[in-house]
Formats: C-alpha cells, sequence, structure tokens
C-alpha cells in the first residue's frame, strides 16, 4: 500500500525567502506525481504534475522535482510571498493497475510580511 | 467554465438523518472522484468513476456510504444513517476525457458536513 508523507506538517518564513517542500512515498512505482495548494475552506488547485520519466517541472517561481528511485519529490518556491501562504498537498499516481491516487498529509505554509 | 460544482456548501445534521452532497463536473470530463478530508486521516479517496462506472470503491468507509453516478453530468454521495465520525469536508473532482486517474484533477470548492 502506497504511503505518502509531508514533512514538515507547518512551516513559517518571512517573505522573500527561498523555501523547499518535501514529499515523500513508500512504493516507487509511480506513473506520476502531483503538487497541490489549498487555501483555507476551498478546493484543492493543481500546481504542478511531472511524470515518473522527468526529473523536474518548473511553472513561474514554482520548481517541482522528482527521484523516483528514492521516493522523493521536493517543490521548491523561490522569493516566497504572502500570496503564497496556504497548505501544499503532493499526489501520487500508482502505476499498474488501475493507477490509484494517494495523497499526502500536506505542508502548511505561512509566509510573513 | 464554471468549474466542479457542489452542493450544498455547508451540511448540519443530526445523528441518524440521511445526507446527500451533489456533485456536478466540469462539462466533457468523463473521471469523477469523491474525497473526504479530516485533520486526522487528512485527503481520502472515497470513490472513484470513469465513464460513470465505479472503478474503485474500496475508500467507501462502510455500507452507509453509496455513491451514484447516473450520467455525464451529475454525482451524489449518500450517507444513511449519518454518524458524527462522518463530520468532514468532502470534496469532488473531476478530470478530462483519456486522462483517468493520472491526468490533473480539478477541485469542488467542498461540502462542510457536520453531524451532531
Amino acid at each position: 500500500k502506497q504511503e505518502v508523507t509531508q514533512i514538515p506538517a507547518a512551516l513559517s518564513v518571512p517573505e522573500g525567502e527561498n523555501l523547499v517542500l518535501n514529499c515523500s512515498f513508500t512504493d516507487s512505482a509511480i506513473y506520476n506525481l502531483q503538487w497541490f495548494r489549498q487555501d483555507p475552506g476551498k478546493g484543492l488547485t493543481s500546481l504542478l504534475l511531472i511524470q515518473s520519466s522527468q526529473r523536474e517541472q518548473t511553472s513561474g517561481r514554482l520548481n517541482a522535482s522528482l527521484d523516483k528511485s528514492s521516493g522523493r519529490s521536493t517543490l521548491y518556491i523561490a522569493a516566497s510571498q504572502p500570496g503564497d501562504s496556504a497548505t501544499y498537498l503532493c499526489a501520487v499516481v500508482n502505476s499498474g493497475g488501475y493507477q490509484k491516487v494517494t495523497f499526502g498529509t500536506g505542508t502548511k505554509l505561512q509566509v510573513i510580511p | 467554465d464554471a468549474g466542479v460544482i457542489q452542493s450544498p456548501r455547508h451540511e448540519v445534521t443530526e445523528m441518524g438523518q440521511e445526507v446527500t452532497l451533489r456533485c456536478k463536473p466540469i462539462s466533457g470530463h468523463n473521471s469523477l472522484f469523491w474525497y473526504r478530508q479530516t485533520m486526522m486521516r487528512g485527503l481520502e479517496l472515497l470513490i472513484y468513476f470513469n465513464n460513470n462506472v465505479p472503478i474503485d470503491d474500496s475508500g467507501m468507509p462502510e455500507d452507509r456510504f453509496s455513491a451514484k453516478m447516473p450520467n455525464a453530468s451529475f454525482s451524489t454521495l449518500k450517507i444513511q444513517p449519518s454518524e458524527p465520525r462522518d463530520s468532514a469536508v468532502y470534496f469532488c473532482a473531476s478530470t478530462r476525457p483519456g486522462g483517468g486517474s493520472t491526468d490533473t484533477q480539478y477541485f469542488g470548492p467542498g461540502t462542510r458536513l457536520t453531524v451532531l
């Protein structure tokens, strides 16, 4: 059974800092990995999707990397802003079978002005 | 596009009552997911439909939960009878044709359910 862990559970940084969020998964047989953002009281919004054959994906100030063999992904946020404050979740899609999606528990980020 | 639509946004009910949550996926999407989110267990997949057919319902907690997708534009999640431990935020998500569970999921705003 795939297990997805995100550490730390919460993170507080001053505005302007570069930061890294971590995601670990136990089964390396994955199809892809996605990073989502969730604002309080809202649904999830997809940020980046990395296919298993890729090493990283970039969108603006966000960069996600994937090391499938070690079961890890990181989300790098450059020059953080107060508007980046949210909970960030990673989700792993297993390869084989019907490709089940498993979400991590998330990292709650607060960027202090 | 209006995005994924869920109703109601908030539901407060008493233990033992029947609860029905509704979801309208994005037009043209043919995969639909129901999730439950709690502080203790995070985001859990309850059931996944593809082309209106349930593909995986292994996450449905027990027989009190049931889900239907009578057509491509509507799905319901029913809890009967409801219990306090069912209190959570329930999300619906959909993906584009051909994407199934591997494509980017578009989430609705969720229904916050409180069972007293």
